[in-house]
Parts: structure tokens; C-alpha cells; sequence
């Protein structure tokens, strides 16, 4: 199974840009790179996904590396409700979500 | 929308009790999916469905068995409770695995005692 590696926790102060990294160097050319986040007591929320361009929508950016050896979430403008753990997940093979440890994301007001 | 419905949200057991963990969609998914939380960690897969009536395991499936009658439903049980299986639960539903996005439901405390 493809492996990614995130740190362990990030702060931001709010309204401030977010940078979350994803390490993935033995991505396979058909694997897509997912994002969830999980808020505190809750289910884990579908974030964003890709597979080679960078992609936006309503709730972040996706910044994907040249060789896709690793990816950047970016939240544009931090607010205290994105505190929350993010994971980056490589698609598997049959299709489940292989979720690791993530990093937590801290925001302070 | 409801997206995905768990129930029970909260439930304590004995040891040696059994339980059934319901899980209701009503996106029309074909691939339903358990996990498990412990504390600290990610999630990892109990069982997964690809459509009605099929099943297969995921990374820790002793002790648990499923069954996906309807499309709409994915059933989680514990025949004999144990105290390792206290954890957080959580049901998801997909269109059809990866690319697709996972819709999760808010999870299921069980403490077994």
C-alpha cells in the first residue's frame, strides 16, 4: 500500500493561509491523492482529491508536485472551525481510504 | 439530506454480550464501509461492501460480521463483545470507491465493560 507522511500537528492564527504537507514518494502514476479532515467528535469530511493539476474548490486547494511525490492542502484563510485533524490518503487499490495518523491543525484567534 | 445515518450514537455492553450497529444511507451508494477508531489514531477498516449482498474484510475483521441485505443498509455485528473492541465506529458510503468521495456518518461510541 502507498504510504504518505504528514506532521504530527500544525498551528495558524486565523484568517491567515494554511500550508499542510503530504509526503508521497512511492505513489503509483493512478493513484489519487485525497484529503479528509476530521473536527472533534465527528466523522471524517471529504476535503478535497486529485490526481495530477493542482484543483480548487469551495473549502481549499489542492497543490500537487511535478513529480507527485508529494502535495500541499492549502486553506486560504483560516477560521477556528478548520481546527481538525487532515489526512492525506493515496487511493488503494480495491478503493477503501487507509487513514494514518494525520496532523492535527490547531488555529488561534 | 440525511446522507449516512448511525445507530445507536452510544452504547455500553458486557463483556460476552452481542449488539448490532446499524448503518442507513439514502445516496443510492453502491460501497458501504466500517471503520474503527481508537483513541490517537486514524481509522481502520472492519468489513466493506461493494453492493447488496456482498462483503469482504478489511485490516481488523475478527470478531465483527456484516451483512448488506438492502443497498441502503450495512449492518455491524459483535456476536461476544470484548473489552479491545471499545472504540469509536464509523459507517461511510461511496458512489463507487475511489476516485469518489466518502460521506461518513457521526460515529457510534461502544464501551464494553
Amino acid at each position: 500500500d502507498a504510504k504518505t507522511t504528514q506532521p504530527n500537528s500544525m498551528e495558524s492564527n486565523e484568517e491567515e493561509p494554511v500550508h499542510l504537507p503530504c509526503n508521497h514518494s512511492t505513489i503509483s502514476g493512478t493513484d489519487y491523492i485525497h484529503w479528509y479532515r476530521q473536527l472533534p467528535s465527528q466523522g471524517p469530511e471529504y476535503v478535497i482529491h486529485g490526481l495530477t493539476s493542482n484543483v480548487n474548490n469551495r473549502m481549499a486547494s489542492l497543490a500537487i508536485a511535478e513529480d507527485r511525490k508529494s502535495s500541499t492542502l492549502i486553506l486560504h484563510r483560516a477560521t477556528l472551525r478548520d481546527a481538525a485533524v487532515y489526512y492525506c490518503i493515496l487511493g488503494e487499490s480495491q478503493g477503501n481510504l487507509i487513514f494514518g495518523k494525520g496532523t492535527k491543525l490547531s488555529v488561534k484567534p | 439530506n440525511a446522507g449516512v445515518t448511525q445507530t445507536p450514537k452510544f452504547r455500553v455492553l458486557k463483556t460476552g454480550q452481542s449488539m448490532t450497529l446499524l448503518c442507513a444511507q439514502d445516496m443510492n451508494h453502491e460501497y458501504m464501509y466500517w471503520y474503527r477508531q481508537d483513541p490517537g489514531m486514524g481509522l481502520r477498516l472492519i468489513h466493506y461492501s461493494v453492493g447488496e449482498g456482498t462483503t469482504a474484510k478489511g485490516e481488523v475483521p475478527d470478531g465483527y460480521n456484516v451483512s448488506r441485505l438492502k443497498k441502503q443498509n450495512f449492518l455491524l455485528g459483535l456476536e461476544s463483545a470484548a473489552p479491545s473492541q471499545t472504540s469509536v465506529y464509523f459507517c461511510a458510503s461511496s458512489y463507487g470507491g475511489f476516485p469518489y468521495g466518502y460521506t461518513f456518518g457521526s460515529g457510534t461510541r461502544l464501551t464494553v465493560v
